[in-house]
């Protein structure tokens, strides 16, 4: 139990480009999702918390126009990278945690983001 | 907020015993995560502590002294698919959330 996939696992875009990550729970519902962003050799960095039915919570010098996140249901929800640049390159991971169990986090397998 | 510190990189032989620290600087402290992520891949769960003393399960195991902001992950009977990133985090200051370390690259070698 407590699967959560990300589609697509890898994507290559054009510096401008708009792409769009999903993740999703699996077998059990996420009230909670987490958005995550690690560059080479580097600590996972928290971009910002969804959840469901309500704006992202940002975490500081993330900007929310740039990553939108829209968690529209208990096992959904979505990053979009808007007009994406080089910099923007990197290892894009969500995690999802269920009411009453916040402290587990349940991690999908990550987006490679590579933009040219 | 928080300050976590964990060597950029170790090596070890295959069959060995490796112990990888974590010290940490916080207000509040609330509990303390290891996870193991192979590259490329997502972190998966290892241990968390939240009280002074040593957890084990299996060959890992893990030791906390909020007193001393430290914490170790020891690994026993090596293999060589425990090659991977092992990341520290910690959680404080009354958020479920915890902050991850950089992450030490363990090698093991035949």
């Amino acid at each position: 139990g407590a699967v959560v996939s990300q589609h697509p696992s890898r994507v290559i875009c054009k510096s401008g480009t708009s792409v769009k990550i999903e993740c999703r729970s699996l077998d059990f519902q996420a009230t909670t999702m987490f958005w995550y962003r690690q560059f080479p050799k580097q600590s996972l960095m928290l971009m910002a918390t969804s959840n469901e039915g309500s704006k992202a919570t940002y975490e500081q010098g993330v900007e929310k126009d740039k990553f939108l996140i829209n968690h529209a249901s208990l096992t959904l929800s979505t990053l979009t990278v808007t007009s994406a640049h080089p910099e923007d390159s990197s290892f894009y991971i969500c995690s999802a945690s269920v009411e009453g169990a916040v402290e587990t986090q349940y991690f999908g397998p990550g987006t490679r983001l590579l933009v040219l | 907020g928080q300050n976590i510190d964990q060597p950029t990189e170790m090596t070890a032989t295959e069959g060995a015993i490796v112990q990888i620290n974590c010290t940490y600087q916080t207000s509040g402290f609330n509990g303390l995560f290891w996870y193991q992520q192979h590259a490329g891949e997502a972190p998966t769960f290892l241990s968390y502590n939240v009280l002074d003393g040593l957890e084990e399960k299996g060959r890992f195991s893990s030791f906390l002294s909020r007193s001393k902001g430290y914490s170790y992950l020891l690994l026993k009977e090596l293999q060589m698919k425990d090659s991977a990133s092992y990341l520290c985090a910690v959680r404080s200051g009354g958020s479920y959330i915890p902050t991850f370390g950089r992450g030490t690259s363990l090698i093991v070698h035949p």
